[in-house]
Formats: C-alpha cells, structure tokens, sequence
C-alpha cells in the first residue's frame, strides 16, 4: 500500500518568517494530495490540495507544490501568524479517493 | 447543518470488552469513512462504507467492523479491545460524487484501560 513521510515533525518559526512541511510518497498511482489543519483538540480541517496534474497551488498565504517525479510534495506557508500554530497532515490518495493515507504530522509553532 | 457529529466524546473500556461508536454525516453527505488516530500520529484509514456497505478497507483485523445505516449514519464496532486500541477515532463523510471533500468529525477519544 501507500506509504507517505512527513518531514519534519515539529517545526519553529517566527511570526512574519515563512514555514515549510514537505511529504514524500511510495505508489506513483496516488494523484490527489490533501493538507489538514488540525489544532488542537479539534477536528483536522482541509486547508488546500492539489491534484497530479498541476505543479503548483496557490490559496492567500498558503502553497503547495507537487513534483511527481520525485513523488514530493510540499506546503508552504508565508507570513506566519499566531493562529497558524497547529498541527499539519499531508495526505494522499488514489483512484476514486475511496481510501486516504496520512501522513504522520507538523507541529507548527509560531512565536510571536 | 451540524456538520458531522459523533458520539461518544469521550469512553473508558477495560480490555477484552467490546465499544460501539457512532457517526451521523453532514446533511448531504452518503459516504463516511472511519480513521484511527493514536497519540502524535496521522490517521490511519480504517474503512468506508457507502449504501450500506463496506466499500474499502485499510490494515486493521476483524475485530473492527462497522454498520450504515440507510440514514447515511455509521457505527464503527471494536471487539475484545486491547490497550492499542486507545485512539481518537475519526469519522469523515463525502458525497459519494466528489470523495475528495472529506469533512471530519471531532471524534470520539477511546481510552483502553
């Protein structure tokens, strides 16, 4: 089956500096690629995705880039802020999207 | 719209008993998928059910088994639960004609004592 990696698993920044959480995964087959908000105590949330045949997305402050060749992908968040402290999950999936494999999570810590 | 509600919030079993946990779609929703997510980890797909059946299932033995109901709702079954059963468990439902939205519920903490 799928296997997906996330790197790293906590993550310190400082308001205003950029964040970045990069994914790899195992099944070349997998051609939708989610990103989950969960903070804590709630549930994860869908913040941006991407699909196989794009290389990039863009949402405000939010990116994700997608190399399938390399089968990576990457979220990036710009100008941090307090409330963007959480956890992150990268996640993939395939075929009809019956089935999603997760990645293992990003505490992200902004400073203020 | 609620959105997806699940209850129990919270359950404490002994090992060896068995738990039932449910799951009631957001309005509009027929698919609901069920995931495991231990301490510091991601989810892990357990199953999918949509009209009634099991449709995919992840890694996880017989002992975990589920129901829908034709109101869309789920249960998610554990018999003869072990201490690494202890999880928050997640319910997420889609409409079955775009699986990619997936809305989660706020899940139901097990604790396996």
């Amino acid at each position: 089956g799928e296997n997906v990696e996330q790197h790293p698993s906590t993550l310190s920044v400082q308001e205003g500096d950029s964040a970045v959480i990069k994914c790899t995964y195992s099944d070349s087959a997998s051609n939708y690629f989610p990103w989950y908000k969960q903070e804590l105590g709630k549930r994860p949330q869908l913040i941006i995705d991407i699909r196989s045949n794009v290389g990039e997305k863009k949402d405000q402050r939010i990116a994700v880039t997608l190399n399938k060749t390399a089968k990576h992908f990457s979220l990036h968040i710009t100008e941090t802020q307090p409330e963007d402290s959480a956890v992150y999950f990268c996640a993939a999936s395939m075929g009809n999207f019956n089935k999603f494999y997760f990645g293992s999570g990003t505490k992200l810590n902004v400073k203020p | 719209d609620a959105g997806v509600t699940q209850s129990p919030t919270h359950l404490i079993k002994t090992r060896g008993q068995q738990v039932t946990l449910r799951c009631s779609p957001k309005s509009g929703h027929d698919t609901v998928s069920w995931y495991q997510q231990a301490l510091g980890q991601g989810p892990q797909f357990i199953f999918q059910y949509y009209e009634e059946e099991e449709r995919q299932r992840g890694n996880f033995p017989d002992r975990f088994s589920g129901h829908q109901f034709p109101n869309y709702s789920s249960e998610l079954n554990v018999n003869a639960l072990w201490l690494g059963d202890s999880a928050l468990y997640l319910c997420a439902s889609s409409p079955r004609r775009n699986l990619r939205e997936q809305y989660f519920g706020p899940g139901t903490r097990l604790t396996v004592t």
